[in-house]
């Protein structure tokens, strides 16, 4: 069973530039989320995917914005970067359908530097 | 959602017993209790849950207060390996519209396990 994998694993642009981050799921898996966590704080929910669909968004602007593809892999794409991006983004899917109890597999993320 | 509450940190001694807390004083009645650590430079990874009752698996323990509003995350013999970053999470058992079961993450609680 393959776990969750993400690329690139770091990142380094320039403020203003735009930002592609790939995902894939957990062999079995139909959903995907990302999360943000920035230096000494939880992670926070930017959007789920699921059925190639957003499924619930947390409070990020729309320059955040992402994909699903039919094997279940995602992307995430952000827009103008700014300084503030600069953080860890992490991965996470699981089986939509088992309620409370979906567990969510998260990958290593990718680390991102705005300069 | 309903908050955690947790301490910002703590330490134990290798192969003792660990027992970490979590305020949550405004539960609901469909609130599960979720834990999920995270070790240093991984993604987060799901730990245990439970309802009411108490819980066991092989990672941990899970207490729950019979009123509900606390709870604690035994860890039977900590382990180098156990020193991660504890976090505490509700997560709502009805279904909610979209299904979009994100998790909510806090700080956390960072776990020191000394040698």
């Amino acid at each position: 069973e393959t776990g969750v994998t993400q690329s690139p694993t770091h990142l380094i642009k320039t403020r203003g530039q735009q930002v592609t981050l790939r995902c894939s799921s957990q062999s079995g898996h139909n959903t995907v989320s990302w999360y943000q966590q920035a230096l000494g704080q939880g992670p926070q929910f930017i959007f789920q995917y699921y059925r190639e669909e957003e499924n619930g968004r947390g409070n990020f602007p729309p320059r955040f914005s992402g994909l699903q593809f039919p094997n279940y892999s995602s992307e995430l794409n952000v827009n103008a970067l700014e300084l503030d991006d600069s953080a860890l983004y992490l991965c996470a899917s699981s089986l939509k359908g088992q309620g409370f109890q979906e567990t969510q597999y998260f990958g290593p993320g990718t680390r991102l530097l705005v300069l | 959602d309903a908050k955690t509450t947790q301490p910002n940190s703590m330490e134990s001694n290798e192969e003792e017993p660990v027992h970490l807390p979590c305020n949550h004083s405004t539960i609901s009645g469909t609130d599960y209790i979720h834990w999920y650590r995270q070790l240093p430079s991984q993604g987060p990874e799901y730990v245990i849950h439970g309802l009411t009752s108490n819980v066991n698996n092989r990672m941990a323990s899970l207490a729950i207060a019979e009123d509900r509003k606390s709870s604690t995350l035994i860890l039977h013999r900590a382990t180098l390996r156990d020193a991660a970053v504890y976090y505490c999470i509700l997560r709502d058992s009805k279904y909610s519209g979209a299904g979009s079961y994100q998790l909510t993450f806090g700080k956390g609680t960072k776990l020191s396990v000394i040698p």
